[in-house]
This record gives C-alpha cells, structure tokens and sequence, in this order.
C-alpha cells in the first residue's frame, strides 16, 4: 500500500497570505489528522477529521481550519499567515481513529512565512 | 491537558550498546502509547506501541514498558546500529486520534 502522501512538500510564503495544504490518507483509512511540528513547541495536535467531520480539535487559534472530502483526502488552510506559523506540517490517517488508533504519518509539508 | 515528558534529550551510544528513553505521562485516562522514530528530512514512523493493559511488549531489538502506577513508560534498544540514530518521540493518548508527544531524543549511535 502506498502510505500517506502530503502536497507540497515546501512551500514559501509572506505574513498576511494564506495557505491549503493537501494530505492524501492511506488507501482504506478514514480518520486524517493534522500535527504541527516546531523546535520550541515540538508536535502538537491540530485537529482531526473522519467521515468529512471534524472530531477533535486541539489548542489553536481560528486561523487554522481544515476539511475532508469524501475520498477521505483532506486540506488544512491557514489563513492571515504570521511568522510563528513557519513549521513542518505533517498529516497522519489511520483506519478509524478509534481505540488503540495506530497512526502514519506523512513526510509533511515545510511552510516558511518570510 | 495531558502532559508529556521525555527524557533524555539527547543520548549518544557505542554501536551495539544498549539504549533506553524514559517518559512519563500525567493524564490517567491514558491507554495507548507510542514510539516514534524520525530521520532527517522525513515524518514520523511508527515503530513499537503499547496498550495500557500491557506491561511490556518487544519486537525484535526493540522493547517498551508501561508502568501504570507510576505512569512511566521506557524505549529499550538492544544492539545498537548507525542507522538507529534519529530522533525518538513517545506519545500517549486517551484513545483516539489525539496524540500528546514527548519533546523527543536525538539518538547518536556512534561506530
């Protein structure tokens, strides 16, 4: 199976502007999750969508939304772009995000707001 | 909020040494744990787990153990090898898909 792909893998943007970024899950697995990675805060929980719903949402503000479609791809979007946003991305998907949720992750997205 | 810790932050070995990463977890709703390794330039890899009703589980060189009253658990690699070095994450999670991570150890597994 191929595993979970994320598109772009950089990206280079200006504070003010907004980004969407595109996480393909493994084939058959329905809940996508998105983390942001930081040398300060580390990962950190963005949230989490299954069935085109979002079912957990951690500690961020507004700005940050996300969406999945019915093919279980997801986007996450942010908007209004500010210089702490500059992170790798990363996505994870497993079957159904339940119980004892294995999760695989992606090789992320690296965003830079200049 | 669940809080995670990890420790140490970095840890340098001799090829075929052993190493061990501890952490500790403050929520005691926690019932999954995992490990993950991450290479330079890559996302994490899920490479041993472990449920709560579980003490220890191994697979191969690697070993994890859970101590509940204490809400510790421990990566243990055995015989160490240059392509184990990376940075090592432990999670933990109440179910579900929301991981709470540790801040991570960078493994330098010298020849």
């Amino acid at each position: 199976k191929a595993g979970v792909t994320q598109t772009p893998r950089y990206l280079i943007k200006t504070r003010g502007q907004q980004v969407t970024l595109s996480c393909s899950p493994i084939s058959g697995h329905r809940s996508v999750s998105w983390y942001q990675q930081t040398p300060g805060q580390g990962l950190q929980f963005l949230f989490e969508y299954f069935s085109e719903t979002q079912r957990n949402k951690g500690n961020f503000p507004g700005r940050f939304s996300g969406r999945q479609f019915s093919n279980s791809r997801s986007e996450m979007n942010v908007s209004t772009l500010e210089l702490g946003d500059s992170a790798l991305y990363l996505c994870a998907s497993s079957p159904d995000g339940g119980g004892y949720n294995e999760q695989f992750f992606g090789p992320g997205t690296r965003l830079t707001v200049l | 909020g669940e809080n995670v810790e990890q420790h140490p932050s970095t840890l340098s070995v001799q090829e075929g040494d052993s190493a061990v990463i501890k952490c500790t977890y403050s929520d005691s709703a926690s019932i999954y744990f995992p490990w993950y390794k991450q290479e330079l330039g890559k996302g994490p890899q899920l490479i041993i787990d472990i449920r709560s009703n579980v003490g220890e589980k191994k697979d191969q060189r690697i070993a994890v153990t859970l101590n509940k009253t204490a809400k510790h658990f421990s990566l243990h690699i055995t015989e160490t090898q240059p392509e184990d070095s990376a940075v090592y994450f432990c999670a933990a999670s109440r179910g579900g898909s929301r991981l709470t991570f540790g801040e991570g150890t960078q493994l330098t597994v010298n020849p």
